[in-house]
């Protein structure tokens, strides 16, 4: 059975700082995985999906990467804004389902 | 503005109530998912429909009945709920794996009470 775990659980920093979100799966058998960014009382807003066969994506401030055979992805935020304040999610899809299976999520701050 | 749209926002509810979810895209996706959020913890998916046609179902009680009426709707029902079912209802939109690598696109969700 698929496991996702988020390190960390919560985040907090000053504007501006460069940061890093883990995310870490079990069965590296995925079909891709994704970073969701999801506010309070709202729904998901997808960020990025790396597919299997590769090993970054990039938009904006943000940069993703993969590394299947370890099981692991990170999140990489540039010079971070209050209003990326957020939980953000990891969720991974296999090879052989259409299921997303989530991590937990990391709750950021970041103070103005 | 999300490209999901569901409705109503919020539903407050007793237990011997009937009331419907209702979710719409129209992004020509022909996989459509409900999923339940409790706080603080991650979305738990509940169905998944392609084509029409149910595909998943996650051991959901049968007091939680889906219904996809055509391509761009998705309704869940809801019948002699629990005030453990008392979460967030999200419902999602994405292209068949088959034909593309796209991400699941969610709805803000409708936030749901049992009295």
């Amino acid at each position: 059975k698929q496991e996702v775990t988020q390190i960390p659980a919560a985040l907090s920093v000053p504007e501006g700082e460069n940061l890093v979100l883990n995310c870490s799966f079990t069965d590296s058998a995925i079909y891709n995985l994704q970073w969701f960014r999801q506010d309070p009382g709202k729904g998901l807003t997808s960020l990025l999906l790396i597919q299997s066969s590769q090993r970054e994506q990039t938009s904006g401030r943000l940069n993703a990467s993969l590394d299947k055979s370890s099981g692991r992805s990170t999140l990489y935020i540039a010079a971070s804004q209050p209003g990326d304040s957020a939980t953000y999610l990891c969720a991974v899809i296999m090879e052989y389902g259409n299921k997303l299976v989530f991590g937990a999520g990391t709750i950021l701050r970041v103070k103005s | 503005d999300t490209e999901v749209t569901q409705t109503p926002k919020h539903l407050v509810m007793g237990m011997t109530n009937k009331k419907s979810l209702k979710c719409e895209q129209h992004m020509g996706h022909r996989a459509m998912y409900w999923y339940k959020q409790k706080a603080k913890k991650p979305p738990e998916l509940m169905f998944v429909y392609s084509y029409e046609k149910l595909s998943i179902n996650e051991s959901v009680p049968s007091r939680f009945s889906p219904e996809c009426p055509n391509s761009s709707l998705l309704n869940l029902h809801l019948h002699a709920l629990q005030p453990e079912d008392s979460a967030l209802y999200l419902c999602a939109s994405s292209q068949l794996r088959s034909r593309s690598n796209q991400p699941q696109h969610f709805g803000d969700g409708t936030r749901l009470s049992i009295l």
